[in-house]
């Protein structure tokens, strides 16, 4: 049972242009969430954040939004850039389990075409 | 600064035999992870350690083997390797919820 979901395995967008990239999650405990990004042949690198206390985050380019009725989060990158290009993972995570455990979403690859 | 290293970056195993994957961290970070990433599926969490000498079992523990004698090493072993741990492996560490992670290996197990 997948708790966190993105469901775009992939998406292209063109340079300048807004990406918004969507992830939806099912574990109601769930009350802190992260973007990550990974390039091929490298380890995901850690993005942005947001607790559930907020609705918003920013940081750049890169606002996180959190819709905790409808469980639902979104990405948005503004402008986008060619090397925005890669895979976007959406993470989820309850605070209160101690150990920082994440869980991932499957992932969405991004196209920025120049 | 090096972060987190993983070695190997690649290793074909054959059915039945084992081996361990390497991971040392230098930011004296007290939580490293272990996780496993299949094609097109998200990251799977195998184990996991909150210190030296503490260690946890994960979403996918079975097949494979953790300790955690310091803090900077997590080595994960593999005793008897089989196909369906095909995978490409990352180490983790942190010490909130933005983690460092290796650049991974890649194992095929054939």
């Amino acid at each position: 049972d997948q708790q966190v979901k993105q469901n775009s395995p992939s998406l292209s967008v063109q340079e300048g242009r807004i990406s918004i990239l969507n992830c939806d999650y099912t574990n109601s405990m769930f009350d802190y969430f992260l973007w990550y990004k990974k390039y091929p042949a490298e380890g995901p690198t850690f993005l942005i954040s947001i607790s559930s206390i907020k609705d918003k985050n920013e940081d750049g380019r890169f606002t996180v939004f959190l819709n905790k009725s409808a469980k639902h989060l979104s990405l948005h990158i503004v402008p986008s850039q060619p090397g925005d290009s890669a895979v976007y993972f959406c993470a989820a995570t309850y605070s209160g389990a101690g150990s920082y455990q994440l869980t991932f979403g499957k992932g969405t690859k991004l196209s920025v075409i120049p | 600064n090096a972060g987190v290293t993983q070695t190997p970056k690649f290793r074909i195993l054959k059915i039945g035999q084992s081996m361990t994957l390497q991971c040392t961290q230098d930011m004296n970070h007290n939580y490293m992870y272990w996780y496993r990433q299949d094609p097109g599926m998200g990251l799977k969490l195998i184990y996991y350690s909150v210190g030296a000498g503490i260690t946890d079992k994960g979403e996918v523990p079975n097949g494979y083997n953790v300790s955690r004698s310091t803090t900077e090493d997590f080595p994960l072993r593999l005793e008897l390797a089989a196909p369906s741990q095909t995978s490409v492996y990352f180490c983790a560490s942190s010490e909130g919820y933005g983690y460092t992670f290796g650049s991974g290996t890649r194992l095929t197990v054939v």
